[in-house]
């Protein structure tokens, strides 16, 4: 069964560089999370995309920014990049329910990146 | 305090030990994910509850609403099986986002 797709799976860049992190979820998800997990820390919400709108907002600093495209993959955005950025950045995807409520979430393998 | 919290937060067993993992949390949610990730840093789900029990293979899932708990369950561990464990609480009403634990970090020695 095809999974969450993330790319690319590394990235190094240098401080105040520009980065772009794509997410495509399984096919017919309509929902895409953004999670950061940092060096030895637990993951925290960024944000939350549902049928191409923000669905929620959490701990995304104001230099990131993301969506969601009429395909429903994502990219986050990162600019001015400092060397406190550098961290696992998992993307996940899920099918929202008919009435509200969510599904399962499934995750991708994370892009790594490593700001120098 | 966290509003999810896993315990232990590292553990050793042997291969064929029964292990526990234990996760409480203080908010109301819609869901409690338990999920793995190894080493390479992929997270895999493994469970998502509401209530009661999930079990699937070795292993076993539950949740009490009433007291904010939900155990994680490895019956007759194997070294595969050792990798870090994460509680994920869904939030009542947030847009389906996680708050997670701080991961059980499991080892089984063969």
């Amino acid at each position: 069964a095809a999974g969450v797709i993330q790319s690319p799976r590394h990235l190094i860049k240098e401080k105040r560089e520009t980065a772009t992190l794509k997410c495509y979820p399984i096919p017919r998800h309509d929902t895409v999370y953004w999670y950061q997990q940092g060096p030895g820390q637990d993951p925290q919400f960024l944000i939350s995309f549902y049928e191409k709108m923000q669905s929620d907002k959490g701990s995304i600093p104001d230099r990131f920014s993301a969506q969601q495209f009429s395909d429903y993959h994502s990219e986050l955005n990162m600019s001015s990049l400092e060397l406190g950025d550098s961290a696992l950045y998992f993307c996940a995807s899920s099918l929202a329910k008919a009435g509200g409520g969510y599904n399962e979430q499934f995750f991708g393998p994370g892009t790594r990146l490593t700001v120098l | 305090k966290n509003e999810v919290e896993q315990s232990p937060q590292n553990l050793t067993a042997q291969e064929g030990e029964f292990i526990t993992i234990n996760c409480s949390y203080s908010v109301g949610i819609s869901a409690l994910h338990w999920l793995q990730q190894h080493p390479g840093g992929g997270i895999v789900s493994l469970f998502m509850l509401s209530s009661g029990k999930k079990k699937h293979g070795r292993l076993i899932a539950t949740i009490n609403i009433q007291e904010k708990h939900s155990s994680l369950h490895i019956t007759a561990s194997h070294p595969r099986d050792s990798a870090v464990y994460i509680c994920a609480a869904r939030v009542r009403g947030s847009q389906g986002n996680l708050i997670f634990g701080k991961g059980t970090k499991l080892s089984v020695k063969p």
